[in-house]
């Protein structure tokens, strides 16, 4: 059982148009991050959300977290082919060892 | 750029052969990590290190070990490999500060034959 779930899995859509990913869990987590990752290289930290019903903004990227942190979004405005990639989000629980989780990532593809 | 270098970036092994991967950080972070990363799974912790000589197992680290005998330098074998350990390999460093932010190597793509 994944511990964050991220939909869609895939996504493809034309240059220009706006989305939505979703990072999904049912623990608490005490920080969220998100990553972006291209082909045959390391994912690169985006940003990072650590309280609750916090937004965070990268240009034309709006990045979300739950009032009650334990979900996150990640808007895109205008997507651009450069946007392509896998996107990962990945958080600290709440609990326990307190290690980063990562979800299995959206694999978004920007058509120009 | 956090400074992280892996090596090597491709390697092809047969089973039952030791292999060694290194991570090299130029940073002095204290904290590293080594993940895989393989369809459907996502980016799964082998074992990390708090310092020197100082490391724990993470939630796959059956049939890998590490060694930290520098702050710079960490690195993962694989004593006996298997075909199940095909994989990218990650490399990964967290500053001290900020240790829920982490910053990954370029990889290593591993094939067991």
């Amino acid at each position: 059982t994944q511990l964050l779930e991220q939909s869609p899995q895939f996504l493809s859509i034309q240059e220009g148009e706006n989305l939505t990913v979703y990072c999904n869990s049912s623990s608490v987590f005490s920080s969220l991050q998100w990553y972006r990752q291209e082909p045959g290289e390391g994912p690169v930290l985006l940003v990072t959300v650590v309280t609750g019903g916090e937004v965070k903004k990268l240009k034309r990227l709006t990045f979300q977290f739950g009032d009650a942190r334990k979900d996150s979004s990640l808007h895109i405005t205008a997507a651009q082919p450069g946007d392509t990639g896998l996107y990962l989000c990945a958080g600290v629980p709440n609990f326990g060892n307190e290690k980063l989780t990562f979800g299995t990532g959206t694999r978004l593809t920007i058509i120009p | 750029d956090a400074g992280i270098t892996q090596s090597p970036r491709h390697k092809v092994t047969e089973t039952g052969t030791p292999v060694t991967l290194r991570c090299h950080q130029t940073e002095n972070h204290r904290y590293m990590y080594w993940y895989r990363q393989d369809p459907g799974h996502g980016l799964r912790l082998i074992h990390y290190s708090y310092g020197v000589k100082d490391t724990d197992k993470g939630e796959v680290s059956d049939g890998y070990s590490v060694s930290r005998s520098k702050t710079e330098d960490f690195l993962l074998t694989l004593e006996s490999a298997t075909s199940s350990q095909t994989s990218v390999y990650f490399c990964a460093i967290s500053p001290t500060d900020r240790a829920y932010e982490q910053y990954f190597g370029p990889g290593t793509r591993l094939t067991v034959t």
